[in-house]
């Protein structure tokens, strides 16, 4: 099956800084890696996705990167604010199922 | 549309009663998913359903879980007997049918199980 790894757990940056978050998987017939962001108590809600025919993504802020040849692939998030403080979690898919990554949880400095 | 549905979004009970979760997916979608949260394991899948049939099973922990969905319309995830190890938010997601081959999965505001 997929084995989805996911790094830092932890991250902290001063707002206005740039966060990195990087995720590896094993299986190379996954072909959609969507990215989700759960704030404290609440559900995990999608945020930006990447399928495999495409190299990067952006959305404003928010950018994936995706490499297909290495099996990783990377969430950017530019310009942080307070309010993206949440936890991440990056998955890989192949079909309906997804297998998520352990979570990041970032924290931005005011 | 309301999204995915949950009750109850907090339970408390007591170790070796039966707990029962429900969860109503969004209208049209076809697959339904049971994942379990906790701080030390994550987001851990534990069944998942496609056409109100289940297709993989393999996440469910023991046999004290199980989970049915008799509908499009409705699942339940139910405990039976609970021990304290069972403490996690219970999240249920749906997602539609194929578009080309990807499918985001919704969830649903989850259920905070605690176990005495």
């Amino acid at each position: 099956g997929e084995n989805v790894e996911q790094h830092p757990s932890t991250l902290s940056v001063q707002e206005g800084d740039s966060a990195v978050i990087k995720c590896t998987y094993s299986d190379s017939a996954s072909n959609y890696f969507p990215w989700y962001k759960q704030e404290l108590g609440k559900r995990p809600q999608l945020i930006i996705d990447i399928r495999s025919n495409v190299g990067e993504k952006k959305d404003q802020r928010i950018a994936v990167t995706l490499n297909k040849t290495a099996k990783h692939f990377s969430l950017h998030i530019t310009e942080t604010q307070p309010e993206d403080s949440a936890v991440y979690f990056c998955a890989a898919s192949r079909g309906n199922q997804f297998y998520f990554g352990t979570g990041t949880s970032l924290t931005v400095i005011p | 549309d309301a999204g995915v549905i949950q009750s109850p979004r907090h339970e408390v009970t007591e170790m070796g009663q039966e707990v029962t979760l429900r969860c109503k997916p969004i209208s049209g979608h076809n697959s339904l998913f049971w994942y379990r949260q906790t701080m030390m394991r994550g987001l851990e899948l534990l069944i998942y359903f496609n056409n109100n049939v289940p297709i993989d099973d393999s996440g469910m922990p023991e046999d004290r879980f199980s989970a049915k969905m008799p509908n499009a319309s409705f699942s339940t995830l139910k405990i039976q007997p609970s021990e304290p190890r069972d403490s996690a938010v219970y999240f249920c997601a749906s997602s539609p049918p194929n578009r080309g081959r990807y499918n985001e999965q919704f969830f649903g505001p989850g259920t905070r199980l605690t176990v005495l």
